[in-house]
C-alpha cells in the first residue's frame, strides 16, 4: 500500500510569494496533520483536519492555511512567505481514533530566497 | 514553552550494545507518548507508543519504559545496530487534543560496527 505522499519535494521561493504543499494521506485515513520542521527542531503542529473540518491549530501566523477535500487529500498554503518559513513540511495521516499513530510522508522542503 | 525535551543531541554506541534515548516533559495530562525514527530526506517513522496508564511497553528490540512521577520516557534499543543509526524524536498527546503530537528536539543516535 502507498504511504502518504507529499508534492513536491522540493521547492524554491522568494520572500512575498505563495506556496501551495499537497498531500495524499494512507487510503481509509481520515485524518491528515501538518508539520513544521526548522532544521536541528522537532516538527512543530500546525494544523489537523479530520472528516474536511479543522480539528486543531498550532501557533502559527494567519498566513498559514489549509484545507482537506472529500477524497482526504490536503493542501497547506502560505502567503508572504518569509524567510524564516524556510523548513521541512511534513504531512501525516492516521485513521483518526484515539491511539492511532500518525504515518508522515517525506515531506517538502521550502526555501526561502 | 518546550513541553517535551529531549536533552542529548546526540548518542554514540557500538553495535551489539544498548543504546537509551530520554525524554522529559513537563505536562502531566499527556494521554500517550511515542517515539518516532527519522532518516536523512524521510519522513518520521513510528517505532513504539505507551499510554500514559501504563509503565512499559515492549515491541522486539525496543521497549519504552514511562515514570510518571518523574515525567521522564526512555527508549531502549537492544541489541543495537548500524541501521539504527537515524534522529530519534519522542513525542506525546493529549486526547482531548486529538491528533496534535507535541515533539522533542530529538538525539541523534550513531551506531559503530
Amino acid at each position: 500500500d502507498a504511504g502518504v505522499t507529499q508534492s513536491p519535494t522540493h521547492l524554491i521561493k522568494t520572500r512575498g510569494q505563495q506556496v501551495t504543499l499537497r498531500c495524499s494521506p494512507i487510503s481509509g485515513h481520515k485524518s491528515v496533520s501538518w508539520y513544521q520542521q526548522v532544521l536541528g527542531q522537532g516538527p512543530q503542529f500546525i494544523f489537523q483536519y479530520y472528516e474536511k473540518e479543522e480539528r486543531g491549530r498550532g501557533n502559527f501566523p494567519d498566513r498559514f492555511s489549509a484545507r482537506q477535500f472529500p477524497n482526504y487529500s490536503s493542501e497547506l498554503n502560505v502567503n508572504a512567505l518569509l524567510l524564516g518559513d524556510s523548513a521541512l513540511y511534513l504531512c501525516a495521516s492516521s485513521l483518526g481514533g484515539s491511539n492511532q499513530p500518525q504515518h508522515f510522508g517525506d515531506g517538502t522542503r521550502l526555501s526561502i530566497l | 514553552d518546550q513541553q517535551v525535551k529531549q536533552n542529548s543531541p546526540s548518542l554514540s554506541v557500538q553495535e551489539g550494545r544498548i543504546s537509551i534515548l530520554n525524554c522529559d516533559y513537563t505536562n502531566s495530562m499527556f494521554d500517550y507518548f511515542l517515539w518516532y525514527k527519522k532518516y536523512p530526506a524521510e519522513g518520521p517513522t513510528f517505532l513504539i507508543s505507551i499510554s500514559s496508564i501504563k509503565d512499559k511497553n515492549e515491541d522486539g528490540r525496543f521497549t519504552v519504559f514511562l515514570n510518571k512521577s518523574a515525567k521522564h520516557l526512555s527508549l531502549h534499543i537492544v541489541p543495537s545496530q548500524p541501521g539504527d543509526s537515524a534522529v530519534y524524536f519522542c513525542a506525546a498527546y493529549l486526547l482531548d487534543a486529538g491528533n496534535k503530537l507535541t515533539f522533542g528536539g530529538g538525539t541523534r543516535v550513531l551506531v559503530k560496527p
